[in-house]
């Protein structure tokens, strides 16, 4: 399985911009990028997710190197409420066990007031 | 409309007993995903079921590991003879879809059981 590799944390502060990297260098033609979050004490919940386009939704951006070797994940103004483990996924869609969501250590996102 | 549920929140145990462990999907949603979280590490896959089948088990131990998603009722994970090593978060998702090609198949996650064996 393609793999991610992250930092362990990182610290931003509160209403600022945070970008998160996400390196995939063997990521393959068929695999998508998601990101799931998860806050303390709670289940992941999914962020976003793209192919090859940089995507945007009410939650974060999404931005894809062009050679989809690297990802960042924007949140354009972090709240205390964004405090949480980011995990990048990559799931290959075409895959028999596509649903297996593969799952590392995540960054963990510390927000300073 | 409903999130995934999970029930209990919170399970003790004593070595040798059994553990069982809940969820419903969302409504509308057939296809189930159980994966288990040891503390500072991610989320482990442990199986994939859709009702009345278990689809995958290959991330599921073999030995005291079972799991179900009969056609009525939730979905059950079942340790027997449980062990300290089996002291974690264990997370229920569920999705709309199964894998289809390029659909997202987004999977919502419960908010967990904690199971602790003494």
């Amino acid at each position: 399985d393609a793999k991610t590799t992250q930092p362990n944390s990182m610290e931003s502060n509160e209403e600022e911009p945070v970008h998160l990297p996400c390196n995939h260098s063997t990521i393959s033609g068929t695999d998508y990028i998601h990101w799931y979050r998860q806050l303390p004490s709670q289940g992941p919940e999914y962020v976003i997710h793209g192919l090859t386009s940089n995507v945007n939704n009410r939650m974060a951006s999404l931005a894809i190197a062009e050679d989809r070797k690297s990802s960042t994940l924007i949140l354009h103004r972090a709240t205390l409420r964004d405090a949480a483990v980011y995990y990048c996924i990559l799931r290959d869609v075409v895959g028999d066990s596509n649903y297996q969501l593969i799952w590392g250590a995540g960054t963990k996102l510390i927000i300073k007031p | 409309n409903a999130g995934v549920m999970q029930n209990p929140r919170h399970l003790v145990r004593r070595r040798g007993q059994e553990a069982r462990l809940r969820c419903s999907p969302m409504k509308g949603h057939s296809h189930v995903y159980w994966y288990r979280q040891l503390p500072e590490e991610g989320l482990k896959f442990m199986v994939y079921l859709q009702k009345e089948n278990i689809i995958d088990e290959s991330g599921m131990p073999k030995e005291r590991f079972s799991a179900e998603f009969p056609k009525e009722g939730p979905s059950i994970l079942r340790i027997q003879q449980v062990v300290r090593g089996d002291s974690a978060a264990y997370f229920c998702a569920s999705s709309q879809t199964g894998p289809t090609g390029a659909r997202s198949n987004e999977q919502f996650f419960g908010p967990g059981t904690r199971l602790t064996v003494l």
